[in-house]
């Protein structure tokens, strides 16, 4: 396993259009979290799963920011009516059910112009 | 207010010297995790801290907690070229294993022949 990856590595998008990234864990890694980090900032997390059921979201993600992880293995964010303020690296970790140690992934940087 | 906070945020050491980074949080966590993170990529794990009085060592870099102070410390030792990147600090919000993680502001280390 080569670890966690995410996909697009870089999107560009305009103002009121809807992304979606996506982020596959580690395999045998049953918890999957997402973060988004802004320049000069340390990451912010946002949700996190346990498998297939979504455990935590954080009052950063607004009605228009969706997580999904449907078969309990990678994991999908969306961002609807993207907003200048959603530019951001967006990043993906993984870990084991005790959670101690997370490991992230390359991320996702967006641009919304 | 949940807070974790690092100190220096930025640090210029000389190659050969010595520094320590702090990193005071508001949590009850009983663990802490180093990252580190290279300019536009993703987190390192450096170390998990588990408990009170847990120290580990990785090369040039040895970190420490004590949770009664709620401080950790990442000490570098005769610093190279190669350490510089950023560095961060992170607790367990809720103080629990669940994973929502609260990253310091990062401390931005530069080293210079």
């Amino acid at each position: 396993d080569t670890g966690v990856s995410q996909d697009p590595r870089h999107k560009i998008t305009k103002r009121g259009q809807n992304v979606t990234f996506r982020c596959d864990p580690i395999s045998e890694h049953n918890r999957l979290y997402w973060y988004r980090q802004t320049l000069g900032q340390g990451p912010e997390f946002l949700t996190y799963f346990q498998n297939e059921a979504q455990l935590e979201k954080s009052r950063l993600l607004s009605d228009r920011f969706s997580a999904e992880r449907p078969k309990g293995s990678f994991s999908t964010l969306e961002i609807q009516r993207t907003e200048q303020g959603d530019s951001a690296m967006y990043l993906c970790a993984s870990s084991t059910a005790g959670g101690n140690e997370q490991f992230f992934g390359p991320g996702t940087r967006l641009t919304v112009l | 207010e949940l807070k974790v906070e690092q100190n220096p945020l930025f640090l210029s050491m000389q190659e050969g010297k010595n520094y320590t980074i702090y990193c005071n949080y508001s949590t009850t966590s009983d663990r802490l995790y180093w990252y580190r993170q290279d300019p536009g990529k993703s987190l390192e794990s450096l170390f998990v801290l588990l408990s009170n009085g847990a120290v580990k060592q990785e090369g040039r870099l040895m970190a420490s907690l004590d949770t009664k102070a709620r401080l950790s410390t990442l000490h570098i030792t005769a610093a190279v070229h190669d350490l510089s990147a950023t560095y961060f600090c992170a607790v367990d919000r809720d103080g629990g294993s669940q994973g929502n993680l609260i990253f310091g502001k990062g401390t931005k280390l530069s080293v210079k022949p």
